[in-house]
């Protein structure tokens, strides 16, 4: 099990905002770990949405936003699209173990 | 533009071993910093870091499975090669290879579904 807990689902109606949570600990997002954000659309691969907790890749809208929080990591998601409506996980680089870790990963629908 | 493509058997037989090669372009391991991945992802389920290993020889593995995993890379070929041994149906999974970003993955592969029987 992951060290990284997602809500397994979250949904909002078009237009709306929504935000997914990733819960770490004090070893880890509370010690000061970056997050990173990606999204997976059905059939496809991840696609990095954040990286550094809240820095967008060109090409990623600015609907898209990270935030940090002593142990949590958040996504928020603005405007909400009829194609936001995928699985969506973060992920952190855990030093202790000298590996990278994903989170639990959260389906967003949207109504 | 990264590419990277993931390529092997798509059916294996449980206690066989899984190899697997990652095929990319537009990064060369010739540069400081470059690192390729494999992450995999049961149906249904989250996402799993396996290894990475980095341009200056260094290879890091997922704790839990580090005694059954091997990754290398051949540099003259742009190719990262990953064998899983001791196959079981529960490793059945899509297999993704991907770039190393920072501490993250940037450029991911389609994947290769991987069905193993018993």
């Amino acid at each position: 099990q992951s060290v990284l807990t997602q809500p397994p689902s979250v949904s909002g109606a078009p237009g709306q905002r929504v935000t997914i949570s990733c819960t770490g600990n004090s070893s880890n997002i509370g010690a000061g770990s970056d997050v990173n954000w990606y999204r997976q659309l059905p059939g496809a691969a991840p696609k990095v949405l954040i990286y550094a907790t809240n820095n967008r890749p060109s090409g990623v809208p600015d609907r898209f936003s990270g935030s940090k929080s002593g142990t949590s990591a958040s996504l928020a998601i603005t405007g909400l699209q009829a194609e936001d409506e995928a699985d969506y996980f973060c992920q952190f680089y855990d030093i202790s173990l000298s590996g990278y870790v994903f989170g639990t990963g959260t389906k967003l629908t949207v109504l | 533009q990264i590419t990277l493509e993931e390529s092997g058997p798509t059916f294996v037989k449980a206690t066989q071993t899984l190899t697997l090669t990652c095929t990319f372009s537009g990064f060369s391991f010739s540069h400081s910093g470059m690192g390729v991945g494999w992450i995999r992802q049961p149906p249904g389920k989250a996402l799993e870091w396996l290894a990475v290993t980095y341009w200056d020889e260094e290879k890091l593995y997922s704790p839990s499975l580090r005694t059954r995993l091997t990754i290398a890379k051949d540099t003259s070929k742009n190719q990262v090669v990953l064998t899983l041994t001791n196959m079981d149906p529960l490793d059945t999974a899509t297999y993704f290879c991907a770039h190393r970003l920072g501490d993250g993955f940037d450029n991911w592969g389609q994947g290769l579904l991987v069905t193993v029987s018993s």
